[in-house]
C-alpha cells in the first residue's frame, strides 16, 4: 500500500529565510504527486503538481525516485506563506493519499 | 466558476445517532472523494465515485458508514449510528477527469462533532 510521510508537524522560519518541506513517499508504480495548502480560514487548494514543473508562489518541488521525496522548497520565505502544507499522492488508479500535513509559520 | 458545495458546514450530534452530509462538485467533474480528516491528521479517502460508481471504498467502514451518487453528481455521505471517533472534519472533493489522477478542488468541509 502507499504511504506519504511529512516528518515536521510545524515548521518555523524567519521571513526572507529559505524554507523547505519535507516529504517522502512509498509506492511501487508510478505516482503523481501532490502539494496541497490550507491558508487560515480558507479550503484546501492546490498549491503545485509535479507533472506541471511549474513554480508557484515562489514555491518548487522536485519528485526524486531515487530518495522517493518531493520536497517544497522556495528561496526566501514570506509572512503570506504562513499555511497547512499536505503532500499527496495519486496512484495509477487514481487512488489518493495525503501526508498529516505540516503547519508553517513564518515569522517576521 | 462555482466551487464545490458542503452543507451542513457543523453538526453536532450524540452518539448512536444519525448524520448525512451532503456535497455538489464542480459542474461537469466526472471524480467525487469523500475524506475524513481527524485532528491534527490529514484527510483519510473515505470513498471515491466515478460518475456515479463507486472506484474504491476500502476504507469506509461499512457497517455504518454509506455513501450514494445520485445520478453521477450530488453525493451524500451518511453515518448511522455514529460514534465519539466519527469527530472529524469531512471533506468532499472533485476533479474533473475520471480515473482520479487529477487535481482535486475541495468543499470547505463539514465539522462533525460526537458527544
Amino acid at each position: 500500500a502507499q504511504r506519504v510521510t511529512q516528518p515536521e508537524k510545524l515548521l518555523s522560519v524567519f521571513k526572507g529565510a529559505p524554507v523547505e518541506l519535507k516529504c517522502n513517499y512509498s509506492y511501487s508504480g508510478s505516482p503523481e504527486l501532490f502539494w496541497y495548502v490550507q491558508y487560515s480560514r480558507q479550503r484546501l487548494q492546490l498549491l503545485l503538481r509535479h507533472i506541471s514543473r511549474e513554480s508557484i508562489k515562489g514555491f518548487t518541488a522536485d519528485l526524486n525516485k531515487g530518495e522517493t521525496s518531493f520536497h517544497l522548497k522556495k528561496p526566501f520565505a514570506q509572512e503570506e506563506d504562513s499555511a497547512m502544507y499536505y503532500c499527496a499522492l495519486n496512484t495509477n488508479a487514481g487512488k489518493s493519499t495525503f501526508g498529516d500535513g505540516t503547519t508553517l509559520t513564518v515569522k517576521p | 466558476e462555482a466551487g464545490v458545495a458542503q452543507s451542513p458546514r457543523y453538526k453536532i450530534i450524540e452518539k448512536r445517532q444519525s448524520v448525512a452530509f451532503w456535497c455538489n462538485p464542480i459542474s461537469g467533474h466526472a471524480t467525487l472523494y469523500w475524506y475524513q480528516q481527524i485532528l491534527g491528521q490529514g484527510p483519510k479517502l473515505l470513498i471515491q465515485f466515478q460518475n456515479n460508481g463507486v472506484v474504491d471504498d476500502s476504507q469506509l467502514p461499512k457497517d455504518r458508514f454509506s455513501a450514494e451518487r445520485l445520478k453521477g453528481v450530488d453525493s451524500t455521505l451518511k453515518i448511522q449510528p455514529a460514534k465519539l471517533e466519527d469527530s472529524a472534519v469531512y471533506l468532499c472533493a472533485s476533479s474533473m477527469l475520471a480515473g482520479g489522477t487529477d487535481t482535486q478542488y475541495f468543499g470547505p468541509g463539514t465539522r462533525l462533532t460526537v458527544l
